[in-house]
This record gives structure tokens, C-alpha cells and sequence, in this order.
């Protein structure tokens, strides 16, 4: 079955940028959306379309796109951003959306 | 403004089967804009897709479920279900139902609700 791969955790200290990637096959055939989630909370869509962030979510958050990579980059993070984030998208077929296994942002 | 809302038993045996509502508010199911989704994830573990509907009753689903599950809908209540077959304590999880489309992902969310699987 399809897989989407993120590293497991990431740290950044206050103030500096971080990126969080998301692998996979076919990323370039299909759109990647990111999810942002605090403990005991649903997940928020920060990021869709690979690149656009829906209103209410702060510039900080943007997203990228290259090939079979996407990206989400945090810039100038803040202490309330430490949370899981997940990278969604489909598979070539596109009827079966995964999801990637969630990546910790720690902030130090 | 669209808001979701699962409903369901908290309990679940082993080997019985597994039944979620999600009732859709400040919006119509039948809207052309959305499909509509099934979430879950286990205590401590990440997000999995178990599939969606939309409301002419066309369905996909995760192909790691796809024996034990069964999405429906039901305009007239504006709400939409999930049924999981043959249910064991790996199908222990929070399960959140949400919009989902190709432009905005899953953009509207339900709170979730536990269900755990235990004799």
C-alpha cells in the first residue's frame, strides 16, 4: 500500500526556521495537504494545495513542493507551534488517501 | 458555518462491529463541494485514513479495512455513518469524522470519539 514518509521528530529553538519533509511516489500527481495537532485536539489544516495556507492560519506556515518531496517550513517558531504534524495526500489512483506517520516538533 | 459531530457507543466487544454516526450542521450534506471522511487514531500513534462518501453514495476506502468497512449516508438526516466488522482491540482508537475535498484536504473536522474494543 502507498506510504508517505516524514522524520519522526524535529527541534527547533524559538525564533529559528524548521522544515519537515514528506516523501512520496506520487506527490507529483496529487495535491499534499499538512495538519498541525496539540495533545487531546483535532488536527487543523495549516497548509493545502501543497502551498496555500486557509485563513486564520498564521504566514509563518508555508508549504512546498518539489518532485516527490513536499514541505512544510515553519518560520520564526513560536513556543504555541510545538505540536504532531501530519502530511496527507493520495495515492497514484487517487481514491485512497493516506496519511504520513507524524512528525513531533519539539521547541527547545 | 460547517460543523460535524460523532456520535456513538463508547464500547465495543471483541468480534461485534463497530457503529459511528456523524451528524453534519450549518450545512448540507449533499453539498457538490464535499466528500465526507472517516479518521482514526490509536492512543499514541498517528492518523489513518479509513475512507469517505459522498452524498450519492459513491465510496472509496483505505484498502487495508476495506473487507470489514461500510460507509453510508443518509440525506434526509444530513448524517453519515461508519460500520467496522470483526472489531479486536487493534481497532481501539479515536475516530473523527471530516470534510474532505482535493482543494482543501480535510478542512472541517469533528471533535472525535473514543471507542474502545474490550470485553
Amino acid at each position: 500500500s502507498y506510504e508517505l514518509t516524514q522524520p519522526p521528530s524535529v527541534s527547533v529553538s524559538p525564533g529559528q526556521t524548521v522544515r519537515i519533509t514528506c516523501s512520496g511516489d506520487a506527490l507529483p500527481k496529487h495535491y499534499a495537504y499538512w495538519y498541525q495537532q496539540k495533545p487531546g485536539q483535532a488536527p487543523v489544516l495549516v497548509i493545502h494545495k501543497d502551498s496555500e495556507r486557509p485563513s486564520g492560519i498564521p504566514e509563518r506556515f508555508s508549504g512546498s513542493s518539489s518532485g516527490t518531496t513536499v514541505t512544510l517550513t515553519v518560520s520564526g517558531v513560536q513556543a504555541e507551534d510545538e505540536a504532531d504534524y501530519y502530511c496527507q495526500s493520495a495515492d497514484n489512483s487517487g481514491s485512497s488517501w493516506v496519511f504520513g506517520g507524524g512528525t513531533k516538533l519539539t521547541v527547545l | 458555518q460547517l460543523q460535524l459531530q460523532e456520535s456513538g457507543p463508547g464500547l465495543v466487544k471483541p468480534s461485534e462491529t463497530l457503529s459511528l454516526t456523524c451528524t453534519v450542521s450549518g450545512g448540507s450534506i449533499s453539498s457538490i463541494s464535499y466528500y465526507w471522511g472517516w479518521i482514526r487514531q490509536p492512543p499514541g500513534k498517528g492518523l489513518e485514513w479509513i475512507g469517505s462518501i459522498y452524498y450519492n453514495g459513491s465510496t472509496d476506502y483505505n484498502p487495508s479495512l476495506k473487507s470489514r468497512v461500510t460507509i453510508s449516508v443518509d440525506t434526509s438526516k444530513n448524517q453519515f455513518s461508519l460500520k467496522l466488522t470483526s472489531v479486536t482491540a487493534a481497532d481501539t482508537a479515536v475516530y473523527y469524522c471530516a470534510t474532505q475535498n482535493w482543494a482543501y484536504g480535510m478542512d472541517v473536522w469533528g471533535q472525535g470519539t473514543t471507542v474502545t474494543v474490550s470485553s
